[in-house]
Protein backbone atom coordinates (compact mmCIF):
# COMPACT_ATOMS: atom_id res chain seq x y z
CA UNK A 1 0.00 0.00 0.00
CA UNK A 2 0.92 3.24 -0.53
CA UNK A 3 1.63 5.59 2.20
CA UNK A 4 3.95 7.91 4.39
CA UNK A 5 6.18 6.94 7.05
CA UNK A 6 8.00 8.88 9.73
CA UNK A 7 10.25 7.70 12.00
CA UNK A 8 10.79 7.11 14.94
CA UNK A 9 7.43 7.58 16.23
CA UNK A 10 8.75 9.20 19.62
CA UNK A 11 12.11 10.71 20.63
CA UNK A 12 13.71 11.87 23.51
CA UNK A 13 16.64 14.24 23.08
CA UNK A 14 18.92 16.36 25.57
CA UNK A 15 19.30 20.29 25.06
CA UNK A 16 22.28 20.68 22.79
CA UNK A 17 21.51 18.02 20.45
CA UNK A 18 20.61 17.65 16.95
CA UNK A 19 18.24 15.19 15.60
CA UNK A 20 16.99 13.90 12.61
CA UNK A 21 13.41 12.97 11.86
CA UNK A 22 12.67 9.95 8.83
CA UNK A 23 10.15 10.64 6.12
CA UNK A 24 10.06 8.70 3.60
CA UNK A 25 6.78 8.15 0.62
CA UNK A 26 6.30 6.01 -2.18
CA UNK A 27 3.15 7.78 -3.55
CA UNK A 28 5.40 9.44 -6.37
CA UNK A 29 4.03 12.86 -4.91
CA UNK A 30 6.43 16.01 -6.04
CA UNK A 31 5.99 18.09 -3.07
CA UNK A 32 6.60 17.20 0.80
CA UNK A 33 6.24 19.38 3.81
CA UNK A 34 7.53 19.67 6.95
CA UNK A 35 4.64 20.45 10.04
CA UNK A 36 5.04 21.68 13.40
CA UNK A 37 2.35 21.04 15.90
CA UNK A 38 1.94 22.07 19.46
CA UNK A 39 -1.04 21.34 21.90
CA UNK A 40 -4.38 23.01 20.86
CA UNK A 41 -2.93 24.40 17.93
CA UNK A 42 -3.19 23.69 13.86
CA UNK A 43 0.10 23.54 12.51
CA UNK A 44 3.06 25.63 11.74
CA UNK A 45 4.76 25.16 8.21
CA UNK A 46 8.42 23.99 8.79
CA UNK A 47 9.98 23.52 5.27
CA UNK A 48 8.69 22.37 1.78
CA UNK A 49 9.88 20.45 -1.63
CA UNK A 50 8.43 21.31 -4.32
CA UNK A 51 11.06 19.06 -6.48
CA UNK A 52 14.36 17.14 -5.65
CA UNK A 53 17.25 19.04 -4.46
CA UNK A 54 15.02 22.22 -4.15
CA UNK A 55 13.26 23.46 -0.58
CA UNK A 56 11.39 26.48 0.42
CA UNK A 57 11.66 27.62 4.01
CA UNK A 58 8.02 27.91 5.90
CA UNK A 59 6.53 29.87 8.42
CA UNK A 60 8.44 28.65 11.59
CA UNK A 61 12.01 27.57 9.81
CA UNK A 62 14.39 29.03 12.37
CA UNK A 63 16.69 26.23 13.99
CA UNK A 64 15.63 23.58 11.48
CA UNK A 65 17.08 22.42 8.25
CA UNK A 66 16.12 20.01 5.67
CA UNK A 67 17.46 17.85 2.46
CA UNK A 68 15.61 16.88 -0.63
CA UNK A 69 18.19 14.18 -2.32
CA UNK A 70 15.62 11.87 -3.57
CA UNK A 71 12.06 12.31 -4.24
CA UNK A 72 10.90 9.58 -1.43
CA UNK A 73 12.91 11.41 1.29
CA UNK A 74 12.67 14.11 2.94
CA UNK A 75 14.20 14.14 6.26
CA UNK A 76 14.37 17.06 9.07
CA UNK A 77 16.88 17.83 11.50
CA UNK A 78 15.77 19.83 14.79
CA UNK A 79 19.06 22.06 15.24
CA UNK A 80 20.71 22.88 19.38
CA UNK A 81 18.99 26.34 17.29
CA UNK A 82 15.91 25.50 18.21
CA UNK A 83 14.69 27.33 21.37
CA UNK A 84 11.49 25.27 22.11
CA UNK A 85 11.75 21.47 20.05
CA UNK A 86 9.56 19.73 21.78
CA UNK A 87 6.44 19.07 19.68
CA UNK A 88 4.48 16.62 17.33
CA UNK A 89 5.94 16.97 14.06
CA UNK A 90 3.82 15.78 10.81
CA UNK A 91 5.37 15.22 7.49
CA UNK A 92 2.76 15.53 3.99
CA UNK A 93 3.00 15.14 0.81
CA UNK A 94 0.98 15.72 -2.47
CA UNK A 95 0.69 15.72 -5.94
CA UNK A 96 1.70 18.88 -7.91
CA UNK A 97 0.00 20.79 -11.01
CA UNK A 98 -4.24 21.21 -11.42
CA UNK A 99 -6.54 19.89 -8.85
CA UNK A 100 -7.31 19.23 -5.37
CA UNK A 101 -3.69 18.40 -4.34
CA UNK A 102 -4.28 16.78 -1.03
CA UNK A 103 -2.17 16.77 2.06
CA UNK A 104 -1.30 12.96 3.02
CA UNK A 105 -0.03 12.63 6.17
CA UNK A 106 2.10 10.38 7.95
CA UNK A 107 1.89 9.23 11.56
CA UNK A 108 4.08 11.58 13.95
CA UNK A 109 7.16 12.16 15.24
CA UNK A 110 6.78 13.79 19.39
CA UNK A 111 9.78 15.18 20.38
CA UNK A 112 10.71 15.67 23.80
CA UNK A 113 13.49 17.81 25.00
CA UNK A 114 14.58 16.17 28.84
CA UNK B 1 0.35 36.23 4.08
CA UNK B 2 -2.22 33.94 5.65
CA UNK B 3 -4.79 34.69 8.71
CA UNK B 4 -7.24 31.71 9.24
CA UNK B 5 -10.01 32.16 11.82
CA UNK B 6 -12.09 28.98 13.42
CA UNK B 7 -13.58 28.62 16.74
CA UNK B 8 -12.10 26.98 19.79
CA UNK B 9 -14.44 24.43 20.85
CA UNK B 10 -17.89 22.95 20.03
CA UNK B 11 -20.20 20.77 21.74
CA UNK B 12 -23.09 18.58 19.80
CA UNK B 13 -25.53 15.83 20.40
CA UNK B 14 -25.15 12.41 19.04
CA UNK B 15 -27.79 12.77 15.83
CA UNK B 16 -27.60 16.18 15.31
CA UNK B 17 -26.17 18.63 12.89
CA UNK B 18 -23.28 21.06 13.52
CA UNK B 19 -21.83 23.74 11.62
CA UNK B 20 -18.23 24.76 12.07
CA UNK B 21 -17.19 28.05 10.12
CA UNK B 22 -13.72 28.88 9.62
CA UNK B 23 -12.66 32.84 7.97
CA UNK B 24 -9.49 33.76 6.33
CA UNK B 25 -7.74 36.43 4.92
CA UNK B 26 -5.00 35.91 2.29
CA UNK B 27 -2.52 37.08 0.27
CA UNK B 28 -3.73 34.16 -2.47
CA UNK B 29 -5.72 31.39 -2.68
CA UNK B 30 -5.85 28.13 -4.65
CA UNK B 31 -8.26 26.26 -2.74
CA UNK B 32 -9.73 25.39 0.75
CA UNK B 33 -9.20 21.97 2.80
CA UNK B 34 -10.80 20.62 5.70
CA UNK B 35 -9.17 18.05 7.66
CA UNK B 36 -9.97 16.07 10.69
CA UNK B 37 -7.65 14.82 13.36
CA UNK B 38 -8.50 12.42 16.03
CA UNK B 39 -6.50 13.49 19.51
CA UNK B 40 -2.82 12.03 18.97
CA UNK B 41 -3.02 11.34 15.09
CA UNK B 42 -2.60 12.64 11.66
CA UNK B 43 -4.99 14.82 10.28
CA UNK B 44 -7.14 13.11 7.42
CA UNK B 45 -8.84 14.79 4.83
CA UNK B 46 -12.39 15.05 4.82
CA UNK B 47 -13.26 18.04 1.30
CA UNK B 48 -12.29 20.59 -0.40
CA UNK B 49 -13.65 23.55 -2.22
CA UNK B 50 -11.99 26.08 -4.93
CA UNK B 51 -15.08 27.51 -6.34
CA UNK B 52 -18.16 28.85 -4.41
CA UNK B 53 -20.87 26.89 -3.14
CA UNK B 54 -21.29 23.71 -1.55
CA UNK B 55 -19.62 20.41 -1.93
CA UNK B 56 -21.44 17.10 -0.18
CA UNK B 57 -19.78 13.98 0.71
CA UNK B 58 -22.47 11.90 2.70
CA UNK B 59 -22.64 12.65 6.07
CA UNK B 60 -20.37 15.97 5.56
CA UNK B 61 -20.62 19.32 3.19
CA UNK B 62 -18.23 22.03 3.05
CA UNK B 63 -19.36 25.38 1.83
CA UNK B 64 -17.33 28.25 0.61
CA UNK B 65 -17.69 32.08 -0.49
CA UNK B 66 -14.95 33.42 -1.59
CA UNK B 67 -16.32 37.02 -1.79
CA UNK B 68 -16.92 36.75 1.68
CA UNK B 69 -13.44 34.63 2.82
CA UNK B 70 -15.99 32.03 4.69
CA UNK B 71 -16.26 28.66 4.51
CA UNK B 72 -18.15 26.35 7.41
CA UNK B 73 -18.00 22.54 7.51
CA UNK B 74 -21.58 20.82 8.00
CA UNK B 75 -21.24 17.57 9.79
CA UNK B 76 -24.93 15.60 9.82
CA UNK B 77 -26.20 12.58 12.15
CA UNK B 78 -23.97 13.11 14.30
CA UNK B 79 -21.54 10.30 15.59
CA UNK B 80 -19.77 9.71 18.79
CA UNK B 81 -17.07 8.67 16.78
CA UNK B 82 -16.91 12.38 15.23
CA UNK B 83 -15.25 14.06 18.20
CA UNK B 84 -12.17 15.50 17.05
CA UNK B 85 -10.48 18.31 15.89
CA UNK B 86 -11.53 20.11 12.67
CA UNK B 87 -8.98 21.91 10.99
CA UNK B 88 -9.70 24.30 7.97
CA UNK B 89 -6.62 25.14 5.28
CA UNK B 90 -5.93 27.47 2.80
CA UNK B 91 -3.53 27.03 -0.07
CA UNK B 92 -1.52 29.70 -1.38
CA UNK B 93 -2.44 31.08 -5.32
CA UNK B 94 0.38 30.64 -8.18
CA UNK B 95 3.27 32.41 -7.11
CA UNK B 96 6.39 31.27 -5.26
CA UNK B 97 3.81 29.72 -2.27
CA UNK B 98 2.14 27.64 -4.96
CA UNK B 99 1.20 24.25 -3.11
CA UNK B 100 2.07 25.74 0.38
CA UNK B 101 -1.14 25.61 2.71
CA UNK B 102 -1.71 27.57 5.91
CA UNK B 103 -4.01 25.70 8.76
CA UNK B 104 -6.17 27.23 11.09
CA UNK B 105 -5.98 26.44 14.90
CA UNK B 106 -8.89 23.43 14.66
CA UNK B 107 -11.88 23.79 16.22
CA UNK B 108 -12.69 20.60 18.89
CA UNK B 109 -15.87 18.94 18.69
CA UNK B 110 -16.95 16.87 21.09
CA UNK B 111 -19.84 14.93 20.56
CA UNK B 112 -22.09 13.90 23.89
CA UNK B 113 -25.06 10.93 23.71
Amino acid sequence: DGGITQSPKYLFRKEGQNVTLSCEQNLNHDAMYWYRQDPGQGLRLIYYSQIVNDFQKGDIAEGYSVSREKKESFPLTVTSAQKNPTAFYLCASAEQGPGANVLTFGAGSRLTVL
Amino acid sequence: GQNIDQPTEMTATEGAIVQINCTYQTSGFNGLFWYQQHAGEAPTFLSYNVLDGLEEKGRFSSFLSRSKGYSYLLLKELQMKDSASYLCAVRDGYNTNAGKSTFGDGTTLTVKP
